[in-house]
């Protein structure tokens, strides 16, 4: 079945250090959606990406899905303590079903 | 998602006990969803159903069991909980748009099973 790979599991930056996380599926996908979830919360959708090469920017995130439509970045420009949190990216296959990647803990030390 | 709850948010219950966790949403969502967060392990899906009439197994279903009773409601069962079901636990809801299925979760049960 489809399986999406996320890395790094974890990450902990310096507030105002830049932090990037990947995702790469084992086949193509159709879309490609990305999901932050804040300690002691609940996953809720950031952005969701479409085409092959799409970029897209959400003030200081930067989302970007592959030539090949198997893999996907997130990174954030200068981190602040209100990025801290675990970043999911979510594969949407032919089949419609999200697969969701184990997601990337980020710690901001201030 | 306010639209999305689940009752209870959380519950402590000893071995062996029959448990269920309970989802409803006013979203109008066809598309509904369990899924276990376990630490590193990521979300990991139990069961989903499209439709009333359609329940799915996900990844990790053994030792649940699933009751869609309505559009809006998506009960999820543990019929004997032993400890290693301990975990937080999301209901999600969706609806297929576009050729997406953006997913909107609950806050989440807290179970702990002694």
């Amino acid at each position: 079945g489809q399986q999406v790979m996320q890395i790094p599991q974890y990450q902990h930056v310096q507030e105002g250090e830049d932090f990037t996380t990947y995702c790469n599926s084992s086949t193509t996908l159709s879309n490609i959606q990305w999901y932050k979830q804040r300690p002691g919360g609940h996953p809720v959708f950031l952005i969701q990406l479409v085409k092959s090469g799409e970029v897209k920017k959400q003030k200081r995130l930067t989302f970007q899905f592959g030539e090949a439509k198997k893999n996907s970045s997130l990174h954030i420009t200068a981190t602040q303590t209100t990025d801290v949190g675990t970043y999911f990216c979510a594969g949407q296959g032919s089949n419609y079903k999200l697969t969701f990647g184990k997601g990337t803990l980020l710690t901001v030390n201030p | 998602d306010a639209d999305v709850t689940q009752t209870p948010r959380n519950r402590i219950t000893k071995t062996g006990k029959r448990i269920m966790l309970e989802c409803s949403q006013t979203k109008g969502h066809d598309r509904m969803y369990w899924y276990r967060q376990d630490p590193g392990l990521g979300l990991r899906l139990i069961y989903y159903s499209f439709d009333v009439k359609d329940i799915n197994k996900g990844e990790i279903s053994d030792g649940y069991s699933v009751s869609r009773q309505a559009q809006a409601k998506f009960s999820l069962s543990l019929e004997s909980a032993i400890p290693n079901q301990t975990a937080l636990y999301f209901c999600a809801t969706s609806r297929l748009a576009g050729g997406t299925d953006t997913q909107y979760f609950g806050p989440g049960t807290r179970l702990t099973v002694l």
